[in-house]
């Protein structure tokens, strides 16, 4: 079954950096989009990035773009976000999640929590 | 970017009611609209895509309506798994954006 596994959340102090991964099994990686999507604590849904089945396409939230990057590894099955100049306002739980072209979500991981406190 | 404004925030309902969540986009999106239920701690789960199109294996009690600007999620009868966060997204562009999420509670 699909499978998707974040890792590399933490606390992490303003002005920082922090690399999330996540690992996908159960399905052929390199056919599907995928997209990290966040939810700070007691808030909504917050779309952050995704890019395309091949990475040669990636789209930013506004809040992210120049601070954040997206990247894949096709032959690792894996799914990254780089996350530099770190605001307290980036405290959330990362989802990584993946879609066909041009579609919703259909699998989500289980998430990990990203705090940015002094 | 476009703009996902759901109403209510908040409901109340009774087991076996039938609950309608309406979802307004600030520009049309023709049906490229999503439908997620939320459970606390738990990641969103897909009930309906493209407007109306039933996610495999959700309940026929749950349905979608709508098109251009104006959607609606309608659970005929509300059953006690469905006390949960609802939020719709649209797809349409290519930067996506979530409404702020309709949290249905027992009455």
């Amino acid at each position: 079954q699909v499978q998707l596994v974040e890792s590399g959340g933490g606390l992490v102090k303003p002005g920082g950096s922090l690399r999330l991964s996540c690992a996908a099994s159960g399905f052929t990686f390199s056919d599907y989009y995928m997209s990290w999507i966040r939810q700070a604590p007691g808030k909504g849904l917050e779309w952050v990035s995704y890019i395309s089945s091949s990475g040669s396409t990636i789209y930013y939230a506004d809040s992210v773009k120049g601070r954040f990057t997206i990247s894949r590894d096709n032959a690792k099955n894996s799914l990254y976000l780089q996350m530099n100049s770190l605001r307290a306002e980036d405290t959330a739980v990362y989802y990584c999640a993946s879609h066909d072209y041009g579609q919703p979500v259909d699998y989500w991981g289980q998430g990990t929590l990203v705090t940015v406190s002094s | 970017d476009i703009q996902m404004t759901q109403s209510p925030s908040t409901l109340s309902a009774s087991v076996g009611d039938r609950v309608t969540i309406t979802c307004r986009a600030s520009q049309s999106i023709s049906s490229w609209l999503a439908w997620y239920q939320q459970k606390p701690g738990k990641a969103p789960k897909l009930l309906i895509y493209k407007a109306s199109s039933l996610e495999s294996g959700v309940p026929s009690r749950f349905s979608g309506s709508g098109s251009g600007t104006e959607f609606t999620l309608t659970i005929s009868s509300l059953q006690p798994d469905d006390f949960a966060t609802y939020y719709c997204q649209q797809y349409n562009s290519l930067t996506w954006t979530f409404g702020q999420g309709t949290k249905v509670e027992i009455k």
